[in-house]
This record gives structure tokens, sequence and C-alpha cells, in this order.
């Protein structure tokens, strides 16, 4: 299986912040990611796909950049609604894997 | 609108096996592979394995021994077993739509299983 490993694994930041998160994978996926929110209690929530396409709907402050093996998520102005846990998601092999998962915290 | 509806036992016992369907409202059930995935508490999110409307099925390598997904098209549902079931399996159970490759753009509510003796 491809691995993801995410870092940090928990972030702090002010609401008006830039957040980055890093994916990185265990070999080049091109740019087979996905990221996905997760707020407590409920599902995931697909952001971004093809490492930086924006689903619809998704505020233009999140962006998603990378290929091969780094990828990230950048959150441009951190928001209060923003507070949650993000994974990137491998879909290059036909054994879909996840990352651990970065959990963002509003100071 | 697409809407997943799922259900299940919540509550079972070592060696049984667990079994959860879902129910998908809106959109097209045969244009799209309908997946399976888990999160333990506090861990990462672990794909299981995906249908297609035909039945074509594929399954992570890890749980491939003990797993079976069904399909009904006439009621638009999809179903997940998985035998011989331990407390390691003690997870969130979510079942997604998948769209294109591999990417999941709607998901279930999520049904929580308890392993326990």
């Amino acid at each position: 299986d491809i691995q993801l490993t995410q870092s940090p694994s928990t972030l702090s930041a002010s609401v008006g912040d830039r957040v980055t998160i890093t994916c990185r994978a265990s070999q080049s996926i091109s740019n087979w990611l996905a990221w996905y929110q997760q707020k407590p209690g409920k599902a995931p929530k697909l952001l971004m796909f093809e490492a930086s396409t924006l689903e619809s709907g998704v505020p233009v402050r999140f962006n998603g950049s990378g290929s091969g093996t780094k990828f990230t998520l950048t959150i441009s102005s951190l928001q209060p609604d923003d507070l949650a846990t993000y994974y990137c998601q491998q879909y290059n092999s036909d054994s879909r894997t996840f990352g651990q998962g970065t959990k963002v915290e509003i100071k | 609108q697409v809407h997943l509806q799922q259900w299940g036992a919540g509550l079972l016992k070592p060696s049984e096996t667990l079994s959860l369907t879902c129910a998908v409202y809106g959109g097209s059930f045969s244009g799209h592979y309908w997946s399976w995935i888990r999160q333990p508490p506090g861990k990462r999110l672990e794909w299981i394995g995906e249908i297609s409307h035909s039945g074509s099925s594929n399954y992570s390598p890890s749980l491939e021994s003990r797993v079976t997904l069904s399909v009904d098209t006439s009621k638009n549902q999809f179903s997940l077993k998985l035998s011989s079931v331990t407390a390691a399996d003690t997870a969130v159970y979510y079942c997604a739509r998948q769209r294109g490759a591999a990417i999941f753009d709607y998901w279930g509510q999520g049904t929580l299983v308890t392993v326990s003796s």
C-alpha cells in the first residue's frame, strides 16, 4: 500500500492566519490526491481533488498544490469554521489510503 | 441532491459478522462505484472496498479475506458484511459515493460498530 504521512499532527493558529498542511506519499502518486475536512462527529467533506482542484462550494481560501510525493493544503486566512481535522487521500493505486490527519485548532 | 442513509447493528460479539446497508437517494446509482470506509476511534480513515452497480468489486488487501460487498440495484442499496470481527474492528463505518477515479464526494452519516464480549 502507498503510505501517506501528514505534518504537523496538530496545529494551533489564530483567526486570519495562513495555515499550511503537508502530505507526503511513500511513492509517486502523480496528482491523484484529495483533501477532506472532518468536523467532530461528522462524516468527512471533500475539499480538493487532483491535488489542486477545488470542489464546488468550497471557499476559495482553501488551496492545494503538489505532485509526485509532496502535497500541501493551505488555508489563506483561517476562519473559526475551519476548526476540524484534515485528511489527505491518494487514489493512484487500487487500494485507497488516507493520511493520519492534521487537527487544526483556533487559538 | 444526493443523500446516503446507512443502518446496521451497532454492537457485536467477537467472531460475529458485521452487516451494514446503505441506501442511495438522488443522483445516478449506476454511474458510480460505492465504497465502505471505516475510522477506528482516534485513528485514520481506512478504505474497506468498493462495488459497482453491476457487482464488480475491489477490496482492501488487509480485509479482503473477511469482506463481502453486495448491491441491490432495485432498491439503490449496497451492503457490507465483515466476518469474524474482533475488537480491532470497532470503528465508525461510513458508506460513500465515488466520483471519477476514487474521490469520495457524498458520505453516509456513519454507524458506530462496537465489538465487545
